[in-house]
């Protein structure tokens, strides 16, 4: 699976968007990218995933940029409960390949009142 | 749909002792997936299983682990022998493969610590 690269730590303010870089240079073209965040003492939680398309859901939205070397993940209206720690994965689709997750040291995000 | 369960929460042993862990998966979910995350790191992958079938383990999984999923639902995890060095908090998580995504649900882990 791709190496991916995200800042250690990052800050944003109460109601405003969080935007979360990844790079993931050398991803393949059957590579998804995976978001996964883990709060405090609790176990990652799934947000978002995607192959080339931007997505979005409940939780988030997930930009791919067109050379899918890097993405941002945007979550629209940061609330104190969003402070986590937030994981790019990008993974082999159709669970070809090592079928665990590989997390990095992912962001810290937190949320300022 | 309970989501993915694992006991104990918390456990405390003496170095040398043996202690096992068990996961119980989101009901239906084919796969169950061990990791093991240490202070300040990402969760790590140790082993997966697809029904019963141990399909996978990582280098991190020493002669001293072993884990089952007898009948393909719930897993144990096993650590013989333990060192301090295998304290962590032990994570499961359960995916049901469809197509060509794999969407992993985890529990909330057990904190394992060796005195």
């Amino acid at each position: 699976d791709a190496k991916t690269t995200q800042p250690p730590s990052m800050d944003c303010a109460e109601g405003r968007a969080a935007n979360l870089p990844c790079n993931h240079s050398t991803i393949s073209g059957n590579e998804y990218v995976y978001w996964y965040r883990q709060i405090h003492s609790q176990g990652p939680q799934y947000i978002i995933h995607g192959l080339k398309n931007n997505e979005t859901n409940e939780m988030a939205s997930l930009i791919i940029t067109e050379d899918r070397k890097s993405s941002t993940l945007i979550l629209p209206h940061a609330t104190l409960r969003d402070t986590a720690v937030y994981y790019c994965i990008v993974r082999v689709g159709g669970g070809g390949g090592a079928d665990g997750l590989t997390f990095g040291k992912g962001t810290h995000l937190i949320i300022q009142p | 749909d309970t989501g993915v369960s694992q006991n104990p929460r918390h456990k405390i042993t003496k170095r040398g002792q043996n202690v096992t862990f068990r996961c119980d998966p989101i009901s239906e979910h084919n796969r169950l997936y061990w990791y093991r995350q240490t202070l300040g790191q990402g969760p790590e992958f140790l082993t997966y299983f697809q029904n019963e079938a141990q399909l996978e383990k990582s280098r991190l999984l020493s002669d001293r682990f072993s884990a089952e999923r007898p009948k393909g639902s719930f897993s144990t995890l096993e650590i013989q022998r333990t060192e301090q060095g295998d304290s962590a908090m032990y994570l499961c998580a359960s995916s049901l493969q469809t197509g060509m995504t794999n969407i992993q649900y985890f529990g909330a882990g057990t904190r394992l610590s060796v005195l």
